[in-house]
């Protein structure tokens, strides 16, 4: 079974500092994806970004960026200068390559930011 | 890019009714979709898997009586909420993935906000 734990229920930052949000996922599987995607306040899904088990480089998008540690199970998420726009909740999810099936979410980390 | 079309966005309904939740692919073909409850504050939860031409399959504790899902074809899977209750309110999200490949990422819908009153 696949669990995602997102251990930030609610961060709250001022406008333009950096905020990380922290993603720990368990598997057993050996190939599977991780996703992170936000949530504003008009609740669709934004997906961000999707990396595979066997890439482990992190990425940078702008001023988001992914670091990737499969030695801790970790996929965590920083936000660089951050906005207002950035408020929302941001999900962290997991899914196995094999198959077709669906994604597995953590509890999600309400980000707030104050101008 | 693919899309996923959710309708209706929100609908209000008096307790007992039902209520069908449509969810397309509009570009591409998906053998299976799948249909999250999310409550308020809270996470996604995986309530079925909708499979083209089978029946779904549904997780533990949701029950298959009450919420109905139908995968008629390719593109179109419908879930309705039968006999609703103030209890079901809650934001209903469906995904699917592009059958032509499995390494085609899952896309969402915009999800259906149901009030039940």
């Amino acid at each position: 079974a696949q669990k995602v734990t997102q251990a930030q229920t609610e961060i709250s930052v001022v406008e333009k500092e950096d905020v990380t949000l922290d993603c720990v996922y368990e598997t057993r599987d050996t190939t599977y994806y991780l996703f992170w995607y936000k949530q504003p306040p008009s609740g669709e899904l934004v997906f961000l970004i999707r990396r595979n088990s066997f890439d482990e480089q992190n990425e940078i998008s702008g001023r988001y960026s992914w670091n990737f540690q499969k030695s801790t199970s970790s996929f965590n998420f920083t936000i660089t200068a951050s906005q207002v726009v950035d408020s929302a909740v941001y999900f962290c999810a997991l899914s196995v390559i094999s198959g077709n099936t669906p994604l597995v979410f953590g509890k999600g980390t309400r980000l707030s930011v104050i101008a | 890019g693919a899309v996923v079309s959710q309708h209706p966005s929100w609908v209000i309904c008096k307790s007992g009714t039902s209520v069908k939740i449509e969810c397309r692919s509009l570009d591409f073909q998906a053998t299976t979709m799948f249909w999250y409850r999310q409550f308020p504050k809270q996470s996604l939860m995986l309530m079925a898997t909708s499979n083209e031409g089978s029946k779904a399959t549904y997780e533990q504790g949701v029950e298959k009586d009450k919420f109905l899902i139908n995968h008629a074809s390719l593109t179109l899977s419908t879930l309705t909420v039968t006999s609703a209750h103030p209890e079901d309110s809650s934001f209903y999200i469906c995904s699917a993935r592009d059958r032509a490949g499995n390494n085609s990422p899952l896309h969402f819908g915009n999800g259906t906000r149901l009030t039940v009153t």
